[in-house]
């Protein structure tokens, strides 16, 4: 299947400062990008969709301020939460699709976010 | 408003077949069933989809039944790596390819 790889795989940041996640389809061009969240033991929450050069769609209750989304090539989009705080803590995960209405898509490893 | 219903967990012998069940009732025509699978601390692996045949790869076989229902996951013989959570996700044709996931059925696959 296609990789997306995404980076980094785990990061711990101070209380206030940003962390920046990228998210790249290796082998395709990703129309479309998702991000989600997910908290131990609990399923994965779609976050927001980016399409390549327009602003992201995010989901109800996620503040675009506070999470940025980028999609500024058909490769890569990038996640940073601003102004980080403990109850940001989480997995992050991207996923990525290519053309057509039925590609299945592929996510991207994950990130382990720690704010302490 | 869960698409989907899957038992949260289940039991397979390694080496035997693992069965995973998802009941889909509320399916419309040109949705598709997709399974996916998420190993702990990494990100979901796309395992198989179908729309109402039968499918088969290298991983895994899915099964819809003749109403499109319910389907069911089989992984012919369970390895101890086969341990995740698996999601059984209903996603429309044009849907811009957002997966919607619900709890998933956890499967324990012991020696």
């Amino acid at each position: 299947g296609a990789v997306v790889s995404q980076h980094p795989s785990r990061v711990i940041c101070k209380s206030g400062t940003s962390v920046k996640i990228e998210c790249r389809s290796l082998d395709f061009q990703a129309t479309t990008m998702f991000w989600y969240r997910q908290f131990p033991k609990k399923s994965l929450m779609l976050m927001a969709t980016s399409n390549e050069g327009s602003k992201a769609t995010y989901e109800q209750g996620v503040e675009k301020d506070k999470f940025l989304i980028n999609h500024a090539s058909l490769t890569l989009s990038t996640l940073t939460v601003t102004s980080a705080h403990p109850e940001d803590s989480s997995f992050y995960i991207c996923s990525a699709r290519g053309f057509g209405d039925h590609t299945e898509a592929f996510f991207g490893q994950g990130t382990r976010l720690t704010v302490v | 408003d869960a698409k989907t219903t899957q038992p949260p967990s289940m039991d397979c012998a390694e080496g035997r077949a693992a069965n995973l069940p998802c009941n889909h009732s509320t399916i419309s025509g040109n949705e598709y069933v997709y399974w996916y699978r998420q190993i702990h601390s990494q990100g979901p692996q796309y395992i198989i989809h179908g729309l109402k045949n039968n499918e088969t790869n290298e991983m895994a076989s899915l099964i819809i039944t003749e109403d499109r229902k319910s389907s069911t996951l089989i992984l012919p013989h369970a390895t101890l790596r086969d341990t995740a959570v698996y999601y059984c996700i209903v996603r429309p044709a044009n849907a811009g390819n957002m997966l919607t996931f619900g709890g998933g059925t956890r499967l324990m696959v012991k020696p």
